[in-house]
């Protein structure tokens, strides 16, 4: 499979409870983003990675959240103290840079629902 | 701030009929526009990328087209079929000047194609 994976498929978790999830991006691809999609709404940006380094957050990225991508391939998000305002699709992405002009490719995602 | 729009929300047709869904954005100063399908539950499949100096692309039953002097893009679907039914939504990544490494959507066209 050459696509971008997400792991795990689904999670439920207890408020409170913190939770990490996985994504393994396409192989040859240097560029990894992490969006949050909330019912009836489109993707919103989290964050993004070049190889291992995180070069942009978005406010939405509050200090519960923390993202890596330590050796420049798979990357982790991460959610301490989870709130019911975090139950959403969680998105990974991946590209690779081709000019100015490069299309992004989507995994399956990770359904969070915090009860 | 980037703003996309797309309208209708949702649409339903019958088997067999051409239709058109819209997307507007505020912001011309853009790298290019992508379209996706997202089936219920599932993550984001790319369908057509334009870039920001082309009119339009091409791909099967697909047509999509941008014009971004005016910050619209249309995606031409003929001759549906029940298994075009999935949420379509529009993408566009900014120029360097408006954060150039992430997407804005839209919140989707919600189509159903009945027998």
């Amino acid at each position: 499979d050459t696509g971008v994976s997400q792991d795990p498929r689904h999670k439920i978790t207890k408020r409170g409870q913190n939770v990490t999830f996985r994504c393994d991006p396409i192989s040859e691809h240097n560029r990894l983003y992490w969006y949050r999609q909330t019912l009836g709404q489109g993707p919103e940006f989290l964050t993004y990675f070049q190889n291992e380094a995180q070069l942009e957050k978005s406010r939405l990225l509050s200090d519960r959240f923390s993202a890596e991508r330590p050796k420049g391939s798979f990357s982790t998000l991460e959610i301490q103290r989870t709130e019911q305002g975090d139950s959403a699709m969680y998105l990974c992405a991946s590209s690779i840079r081709q000019g100015a002009n490069y299309g992004y490719t989507f995994g399956s995602g990770t359904r969070l629902t915090v009860v | 701030k980037q703003e996309v729009t797309q309208i209708p929300a949702a649409l339903s047709v019958p088997e067999g009929e051409n239709l058109v869904l819209n997307c507007s954005f505020t912001d011309s100063a853009i790298y290019n526009l992508q379209w996706f399908r997202q089936d219920p539950g599932k993550g984001l499949t790319s369908l057509l990328l334009i870039q920001s100096s082309q009119r339009e692309q091409t791909s099967g039953r697909l047509n999509a087209s941008l014009d971004k002097s005016s910050g619209r893009s249309t995606l031409y679907i003929a001759a549906s079929q029940p298994g075009d039914s999935a949420t379509y939504l529009c993408a566009v990544r900014p120029g360097l000047t408006g954060g150039g490494n992430k997407l804005t959507f839209g919140t989707g066209t919600q189509l159903k194609v009945e027998l």
